[in-house]
């Protein structure tokens, strides 16, 4: 059964706008939370993270918004450019006992596609 | 580029064989993870090493094994070949798994296709 969810295999979106991906999680012991990004041909790309003590996680263009109670987040880009076209991974994990980092769940991935 | 690097970038061989793929983590990263990624699938875990001991194992088939070497470059062994084996496979390297906030760099993968 999937602990992480990305409902949307693709999304398109217009240069200059918003893109919001989605995802969606079931274990409620997830305690931290990471996006990734794909292009072809490489390996995913670390882009932004959040603990579950907070509830956003802003980086230059990037905002992550984490809802605990809906066991949902989301990644904002804004504005989107054609760059950001790439496979974006939703990624969870579980602290240890003892506070170390628990093994890595991803999502399936949505391909984002920016148009000029 | 991350700094972690995998080789070969393409396997192809045949059914009931066996393939050795190499990873080189990133300079300092004591830690090495592979993962696997077959057609539409997520990345799957499959096992983790750090400064040469296995730390942790996810769904990785008996048939699979890895090991870390002194040098931390770590290989990932994959016996009795089947047709679903067939995937991309990653490998990511971090600093500090204790830190629970400890980021994971990703190399380029190797793409497996069994025939």
């Amino acid at each position: 059964d999937q602990q992480v969810k990305q409902n949307s295999p693709s999304l398109s979106v217009q240069e200059g706008r918003i893109s919001i991906l989605n995802c969606d999680y079931t274990n409620s012991m997830f305690d931290y939370f990471l996006w990734y990004k794909k292009y072809p041909a490489e390996g995913p790309t670390f882009l932004i993270s959040i603990s579950s003590i907070k509830d956003k996680n802003e980086d230059g263009r990037f905002t992550v918004f984490l809802n605990k109670s809906a066991k949902h987040l989301s990644l904002h880009i804004v504005p989107s450019q054609p760059g950001d076209s790439a496979v974006y991974f939703c990624a969870a994990s579980v602290m240890n006992y003892g506070g170390s980092q628990g093994n890595l769940i991803f999502g399936k991935g949505t391909k984002l596609s920016v148009k000029p | 580029d991350s700094g972690v690097t995998q080789t070969p970038k393409h396997l192809i061989t045949a059914t009931g064989q066996r393939v050795t793929l190499r990873c080189s983590p990133r300079s300092g990263d004591l830690s090495v993870y592979w993962y696997q990624q077959s057609l539409d699938q997520g990345l799957q875990f499959l096992i983790q090493y750090y400064n040469g001991e296995e730390r942790a194992k996810g769904n990785i088939l008996e048939r699979f094994s890895a090991q870390q070497f002194p040098d931390l470059h770590s290989e990932l062994n994959l016996s009795s070949l089947e047709l679903g084996d067939s995937a991309l496979y990653f490998c990511a390297s971090s600093v500090d798994p204790q830190n629970p906030t400890d980021t994971q760099y990703f190399g380029p993968g190797t793409r497996l296709t069994v025939l």
